[in-house]
């Protein structure tokens, strides 16, 4: 089967314009999360799409939005970006939802906000 | 907000030697995941373990849970120079948690040489 794969891989935008990032889950997985990986912050949950559903929402401002497509497929949105949201967003997959679920990540997007 | 705690942050050794990693936690839990990231790139699945298991194995790791001291190692026995990595902990965001919502720490970066 194929792995996660995220498009672009390497992005750079100007402050407030708007980004949009996509994820392709492995093939029969209906659940795919977004992380944001910083060096000061680490790993940070965004959210989880099951089914088309917002499953759980991070502790982020309203300007990160996300949603998911019937064949599993997401994205997520940035809109005003600021220097602060440059990162590497990665995206995870998994055959469902819930607690002690192994997360198949993708290689990420890398956002330069400059 | 960080849940796992690694310890130490960094760790260098030779290819050869074991490599012991830990992790901290503030919440109960209900399960703990270890996940190896290499330079930047997307996280790979090392192992779970559930909070009624004290230890388990995967070819050469080996992996701990302490649940009443709140923490977790992970050994990696006879080191490559193809384990150079960091590594993260990760937990549910709570015990009740509905859906996926891994909480990440701020990782380990092992450095393996020949």
């Amino acid at each position: 089967k194929a792995g996660v794969t995220q498009t672009p891989r390497y992005l750079i935008k100007t402050r407030g314009q708007q980004v949009t990032l996509s994820c392709s889950p492995i093939s029969g997985h209906r659940s795919v999360s977004w992380y944001q990986q910083t060096p000061g912050q680490g790993l940070q949950f965004l959210f989880e799409y099951f089914s088309e559903t917002q499953r759980n929402k991070g502790n982020f401002p309203g300007r990160f939005s996300g949603r998911q497509f019937s064949n599993s497929r997401s994205e997520m949105n940035v809109s005003t970006l600021e220097l602060g949201d440059s990162a590497l967003y990665l995206c995870a997959s998994s055959p469902y939802t819930g607690q002690a679920v192994e997360q198949y990540f993708g290689p990420g997007t890398r956002l330069t906000v400059t | 907000s960080q849940q796992g705690e690694e310890d130490p942050q960094a760790l260098s050794i030779q290819e050869g030697e074991n490599a012991t990693m830990n992790c901290s936690y503030k919440t109960s839990i209900n399960n703990l995941q270890w996940y190896r990231q290499n330079s930047g790139r997307g996280l790979v699945h090392l192992i779970l373990i559930r909070s009624n298991e004290r230890e388990k194995h995967s070819g050469r790791l080996r992996v701990t849970l302490d649940t009443s001291k709140k923490s977790s190692s992970l050994l990696i026995t006879a080191s490559r120079a193809a384990d150079t990595a960091s590594y993260f902990c990760a937990t549910d965001g709570t015990a009740n948690q509905a859906g996926t919502a891994l909480i990440f720490g701020k990782g380990t970066t092992l450095s393996v040489s020949s």
